[in-house]
């Protein structure tokens, strides 16, 4: 156990539709980092989180927004979802930018 | 720009050693990791090596770092069945202030009995 969390486990979900995925970083690490996983395009690195402030983004769509609350967990939003954005969904955690400790995923299927 | 490349599939019989290699392109990087993801599972951090290491040895677990060459592997003694899993080379970004990880494809380890 990583000490990071997310939560939902799994996410099913219509064309159209917006998620919300949620995290909660190992106690102390102010950094979270978004991944995303699918078949076509591997792991690829979405978005980081500092302290409730925007580090770094990455390869990450128009339609994904995130935000790090001031009780340091995140939410990743996913809209006007498309049959391509079904993948597992990484959240992960680090202190200072170093080592970095991945949730279990949320599995998003969308139909 | 940044690329990880690795082997997509090894096959060893348990009790053997694996050997998986990796070969990156920034040589800024700082870190290097080895990550290892069991089916249905998420992300388990095996070990890490920092740049300016040629070596690290964990247990079971070597870690090889040829800087000049770009070129990483990971040695596991001893093979189990329980090791079949994917193995992702990582390394962290080195340019900027980012934690950014750049992942390789993932080699699948298949040890058989």
């Amino acid at each position: 156990d990583s000490g990071v969390t997310q939560t939902p486990k799994h996410l099913i979900t219509a064309t159209g539709q917006r998620v919300t995925l949620r995290c909660s970083p190992r106690s102390g690490d102010l950094s979270v980092y978004w991944y995303q996983q699918s078949l076509d395009q591997g792991l690829q690195f979405l978005i980081q989180y500092y302290n409730g402030e925007e580090r770094a983004k990455g390869n990450i769509l128009e339609r994904f927004s995130a935000q790090q609350f001031p009780d340091l967990h995140s939410e990743l939003n996913l809209s006007s979802l498309e049959l391509g954005d079904s993948a597992l969904y990484f959240c992960a955690s680090s202190s200072q930018g170093d080592t970095q400790y991945f949730g279990p995923g949320t599995r998003l299927t969308v139909l | 720009g940044e690329d990880v490349e690795q082997s997509l599939f090894l096959s060893v019989r348990e009790g053997d050693s694996s050997v998986i290699n990796c070969t990156y392109t920034d040589s800024s990087s700082t870190y290097l990791y080895w990550y290892k993801q069991e089916p249905g599972a998420g992300l388990q951090l095996l070990t890490y090596i920092f740049s300016n290491m040629d070596m690290k040895q964990d247990q079971r677990l070597t870690v090889l770092l040829n800087k000049k060459d770009k070129h990483l592997s990971l040695r596991i003694a001893d093979t189990q069945t329980g090791d079949s899993a994917i193995y992702f080379c990582a390394e962290k970004d080195g340019s900027g202030n980012t934690g950014k990880l750049i992942f390789g494809q993932g080699t699948t380890l298949q040890v058989k009995p």
